[in-house]
């Protein structure tokens, strides 16, 4: 398994600005991914963030607006640029492990209003 | 087009009950089946998962039933607490992708 933490694990923003994410794993993985999850619904998948390459990210979401670091095996963020309202939801930072089933892990989530 | 159909939407049962929550997909290339489980407020846990090479799979209280000819999985939670009272989603991966596709959730409430 992993061990995920996510920061912070939430904030309230005003419309217009930029939220950076933090995520942290306490083991070495190759693939991190991230999602967002509205009240009541179901997991997307924003992007996949893999070290040493661009971030790969999904239909309906843009490098612009989610820029992604992935500067080394254990770490990522996710900003969410010039906010508006509806980018008010969970976002969730994801690993894959390597070995055995490779089972998909989620943190904490950071839950992110934005008036 | 949603390719893993979760049901129901929500689930009421009371404590000592059976909980099901169905899924069935649509590409028969999917080789590996999680279920997660995700309390308000924290991020979905890995509960517990199947291969098709099985067609069921006990842990604890929770089991998966899997029929690959009906494309269909389920979870049952045998003698249900109100400690499991969480959304609970099921998934799907394979077909050359190590993406999974989730369901919508099941929201369960287990009355004490």
């Amino acid at each position: 398994s992993a061990v995920i933490s996510q920061k912070p694990s939430r904030d309230i923003c005003q419309r217009g600005t930029s939220l950076t994410i933090q995520c942290q794993v306490d083991s070495q993985v190759t693939m991190m991914f991230w999602y967002r999850q509205q009240p009541g619904q179901s997991l997307t998948l924003i992007a996949t963030a893999n070290q040493g390459s661009e971030a790969t990210y999904e239909s309906g979401f843009v490098i612009d607006k989610f820029p992604i670091s992935r500067p080394n095996l254990t770490f990522s963020t996710l900003t969410v640029s010039n906010m508006s309202p509806e980018d008010s939801s969970i976002y969730l930072c994801s690993v894959r492990t390597s070995g055995g089933y490779n089972e998909q892990f989620f943190g904490p989530g950071t839950r992110l209003t934005v008036l | 087009q949603q390719q893993v159909k979760q049901s129901p939407q929500s689930l009421i049962v009371q404590k000592g009950g059976i909980s099901i929550i169905n899924c069935a997909y649509e590409n028969t290339a999917f080789d590996y089946f999680p279920w997660y489980q995700q309390f308000p407020g924290k991020g979905p846990a890995l509960l517990i998962a199947i291969r098709p090479d099985v067609s069921e799979k006990k842990e604890g209280r929770f089991t998966i039933s899997f029929n690959k000819s009906a494309k269909q999985f389920s979870l049952h939670i045998m003698d249900s607490q109100p400690g499991d009272s969480a959304t609970y989603f099921c998934a799907a991966r394979g077909g050359g992708s190590y993406i999974p596709t989730f369901g919508r959730g099941t929201s369960l409430i287990v009355h004490p």
